[in-house]
Parts: structure tokens; C-alpha cells; sequence
């Protein structure tokens, strides 16, 4: 597609149950990100995958969040046994180059709204 | 690890008035500021961004200055129209590490 998408775009999870939530980048884009913005916040870095590879987990929260990109395409965001604090938007991004490389422009997907009760 | 403030967190303007936003940040190696506009129930669009090597960036209505020795850099939307009514979020990087947003400065322009 055209730009980055997500799904679902919503979901209501009792506590304690796991969701998973898919990113579809853009196609051909070697950077794949997952960054959580709580209500009224900034967008706050998750998880980094270059290519198939996860070179940077240290933004995730607890060991309750995992992410896997194995094909080096589409990934997904994992959260098992949800909180209610885990409550936000969980918006997936993607960029052409390497994290690193000069001018890396980041594109964001619409986002999963996660509401857990 | 890089932090960014932002300023204002609301900022209400009457239509065709200018409206600027102001980032700090604190990162010295940080070189590329991008700026995020987010619609309601939408993700962030880059709008505009500058890297370190030029002090200013225009592109129609909306300009983008930095100062690296301040560690300061501003969003200027000129002539602003209802559509501009969004959430702001200002943006900075090194590269090798990820984007480090602001709090995000709400914008509503009234016709």
C-alpha cells in the first residue's frame, strides 16, 4: 500500500487477556518502529527492527510487551496479560534506511487504539 | 538520553494571525528536527523538517528556523486557516538514536 497500516485499529481487551497488533510498513522500508502515546502525550519510542532484526527493544515497558518482524515486512506488537495502564495509541512507523542514515525521513501509520477495562 | 520541551501546549490564534511554536533540546549531537501534525483519531504527518546544517527551512505557508547554539528550534505557520487546527509535535534525533518527541502543542484556529 501507500502508506504504513495498522490493525485493528481498535481494541477493547479485558484485563488480563493478551492482543496482538499488526504493522504493515511501507514497502521496501528497511526501519520498522513502534512508539506508544498515552492521552495527551507525545508519541514514545517501543521498539526498533532493521529488517528482520530487533537492534533496540529498550522502550518497551515490561517484559509483557514482545515484537517480531520475521520476514523483515510485516510485524506485530504483543502484549500479554494486559493492565489497564497499558491503555494508549499504539503507533507503528517505518523509514526507508537504516536508523542512522542522513535523512531518514519516519512515516507513522493511523495506530491501534488499545483500551484495555 | 534526548529531551525535547515544548511551548506552548495550547495555542488558539484567529484565522490569518501567525501561530509559532517553540522546541528545546538537549542532545548537542541531535541533527535532524522534524516536525508532526496529528489529527484527531490519525497518526502523526511530517509536515516540514530541518537538519543541522541550515538555520531555516520554508516550505508555503510553514517555516522551520534552528539555532544549534541555543539547542532551539521553531514551527511558523503564517496566514492559518481552520485546517491547520491539529496537535504539534516537534521532533529530534541524532540519527543513531530514535525520535524524541515533544508534549505536543494543541493549535486551534478560529475562522
Amino acid at each position: 500500500g501507500a502508506g504504513v497500516s495498522q490493525s485493528p485499529r481498535y481494541k477493547v481487551a479485558k484485563r488480563g487477556q493478551d492482543v496482538a497488533l499488526r504493522c504493515d510498513p511501507i514497502s521496501g522500508h528497511v526501519s520498522l518502529f513502534w512508539y506508544q502515546q498515552a492521552l495527551g502525550q507525545g508519541p514514545e519510542f517501543l521498539t526498533y527492527f532493521q529488517n528482520e532484526a530487533q537492534l533496540d527493544k529498550s522502550g518497551l515497558p515490561s517484559d509483557r510487551f514482545f515484537a517480531e518482524r520475521p520476514e523483515g515486512s510485516v510485524s506485530t506488537l504483543k502484549i500479554q496479560r494486559t493492565q489497564q495502564e497499558d491503555s494508549a495509541v499504539y503507533l507503528c512507523a517505518s523509514s526507508l534506511q537504516r536508523r542512522g542514515f542522513s535523512g531518514n525521513t519516519i512515516y507513522f501509520g493511523e495506530g491501534s487504539w488499545l483500551t484495555v477495562v | 538520553g534526548e529531551n525535547v520541551e515544548q511551548h506552548p501546549s495550547t495555542l488558539s490564534v484567529q484565522e490569518g494571525d501567525s501561530a509559532v511554536i517553540k522546541c528545546t533540546y538537549s542532545d548537542s549531537a541531535s541533527n535532524y528536527f522534524p516536525w508532526y501534525k496529528q489529527e484527531l483519531g490519525k497518526g502523526p504527518q511530517l509536515i516540514i523538517d530541518i537538519r543541522s546544517n541550515v538555520g531555516e527551512k520554508k516550505d508555503q505557508r510553514i517555516a522551520v528556523t534552528l539555532n544549534k547554539t541555543a539547542k532551539h528550534f521553531s514551527l511558523h505557520i503564517t496566514e492559518t486557516q481552520p485546517e491547520d487546527s491539529a496537535v504539534y509535535f516537534c521532533a529530534a534525533t541524532s540519527g543513531y538514536s530514535t525520535l524524541t518527541f515533544g508534549k505536543g502543542t494543541m493549535l486551534l484556529v478560529s475562522p
